[in-house]
């Protein structure tokens, strides 16, 4: 089955830093792939939508200068975190939606999440 | 207003037999599901999805069964190993949406 791959699975880094997170497809290609936040005791958030080759749409709320999301290419999305500080500790989870076409419904794939501690 | 609901909070099993983790939900629209495993002070990881699109998935011992119809969901562990010992959670989403958990399952698997 397809396969989402997101790197780090753990990053820790000082305040004020700016952390890297990659979401690939492996063996398919994405036009669309989401970003989430979950909140401690709370449900996944979704942050952001990445499509390929435009820019990404946040949700209300999500600050796009402190989340940069990059969708260079149909196999690739990323996301930085720019300054960041312990309040942006948090897991984040990407989730790459199949091309649509010949048969493709469209599903959603899941990476394995990222969690981001800000010391 | 829950809408997505673990009605057992804790679940206790021999290590070797079946896990059997259930989920409920009550919006129509949720079209995708996933289950997380979370460990004491860790964060949570991602366990396996499923889109409404199908009614089962398998990945290795984990196994998740949907039916539509009833509006339920199921997390099937097997064989149970003491490793999977933790706390599960299962979540439901519209469209790729919010997505929406439920309160969770300690599963404790008896060695």
């Amino acid at each position: 089955g397809a396969v989402v791959s997101q790197h780090p699975s753990w990053v820790i880094c000082k305040s004020g830093t700016s952390v890297k997170i990659e979401c690939r497809s492996l063996d398919f290609q994405a036009t669309t792939m989401f970003w989430y936040r979950q909140f401690p005791k709370q449900s996944l958030m979704l942050m952001a939508t990445s499509n390929e080759g435009s820019k990404a749409t946040y949700e209300q709320g999500v600050e796009k200068d402190k989340f940069l999301i990059n969708h260079a290419s149909l196999t690739l999305s990323t996301l930085t975190v720019t300054s960041a500080h312990p309040e942006d500790s948090s897991f984040y989870i990407c989730s790459a939606r199949l091309r649509k076409g010949l048969g493709n419904t469209g599903e959603l794939f899941f990476g394995e999440g990222s969690r981001l501690t800000v010391l | 207003d829950q809408q997505v609901k673990q009605n057992s909070p804790s679940l206790s099993v021999q290590e070797g037999r079946i896990s059997i983790l259930n989920c409920d939900y009550t919006n129509s629209m949720f079209d995708y599901f996933l289950w997380y495993k979370k460990y004491p002070a860790e964060g949570p990881t991602f366990l396996i999805s499923i889109s409404s699109i199908k009614d089962k998935n398998e990945d290795g011992r984990f196994t998740v069964f949907l039916n539509k119809s009833a509006k339920h969901l199921s997390l099937h562990i097997v064989p149970s190993q003491p490793g999977d010992s933790a706390v599960y959670f299962c979540a439901a989403s519209a469209f790729g949406n919010q997505f929406y958990f439920g309160t969770g399952t300690s599963l404790t698997v008896i060695p």
